[in-house]
């Protein structure tokens, strides 16, 4: 199992960054995904989650309206559409599946995303 | 919203101690409750699901028990590289909610 995030880095307040997770080594299709963040030196916090088909999606309320959260299932994809970006959403982000235990059993590399003007 | 608190934070210990973390929910949870470590510069990694079941591959001196509101994680013999961050995590089904505790830094006295 491989999760590798892409897309991070440096975005002014205000603005876009689409963050990606290619998923490999197991059948992405039959997984719920979900994205977490870790501001610089602080705690975990859950950002996002997607059924396994895409239909279902639930976000943090720090980052509901803003978040979106999609996956492409042919391409072993998933993604994290964030606009609106502030301050506090700099962190690093990590993909992470998301096993019928309710655990996070294996997560990306992680992804730095700074929001600073 | 449920909360989750941790203590203590952090934990200073010697190698070869037996060490004790705990997690509280704001209301009762069940046993939807999970712990992680997460060393400097890395992801987190599940070490204990449900409140007391071992992840598959983690070593058998790390354990988890409580129910309800109230849940305790333990390193019966710490060694160094134990030395990491361990967070609670707690979830919802419906909708799939999760929660983490603001985590317990371990190192060795």
């Amino acid at each position: 199992v491989q999760l590798v995030e892409s897309g991070g880095g440096l975005v002014q307040p205000g603005g876009s960054l689409r963050l990606s997770c290619a998923a490999s080594g197991f059948t992405f299709a039959t997984y719920e995904m979900t994205w977490v963040r870790q501001a610089p030196g602080k705690g975990l916090e859950w950002v996002s989650y997607i059924s396994n088909g895409g239909t279902s999606k639930y976000y943090a309320d720090s980052v509901k309206g803003r978040f979106t959260i999609s996956r492409d299932n042919a391409n072993n994809s998933l993604y994290l559409q964030m606009n609106s970006l502030r301050a506090e959403d700099t962190a690093t982000y990590y993909c992470a599946r998301l096993f019928w235990t309710r655990t996070f059993d294996y997560w990306g590399q992680g992804i730095l995303v700074t929001v600073s003007s | 919203d449920i909360q989750m608190t941790q203590s203590p934070s952090p934990l200073s210990a010697s190698v070869g101690d037996r060490v004790t973390i705990t997690c509280q929910a704001s209301q009762d949870i069940r046993h939807h409750l999970n712990w992680y470590q997460q060393k400097p510069g890395k992801a987190p990694k599940l070490l204990i699901y449900d409140a007391t079941n071992l992840e598959t591959g983690v070593p058998s001196r790390f354990s988890g028990s409580g129910s309800g509101t109230d849940f305790t994680f333990t390193i019966s013999t710490l060694r160094p590289e134990d030395v990491a961050t361990y967070y609670c995590q707690h979830y919802d089904n419906l909708p799939p909610i999760f929660t983490f505790g603001p985590g317990t830094k371990v190192d060795i006295k």
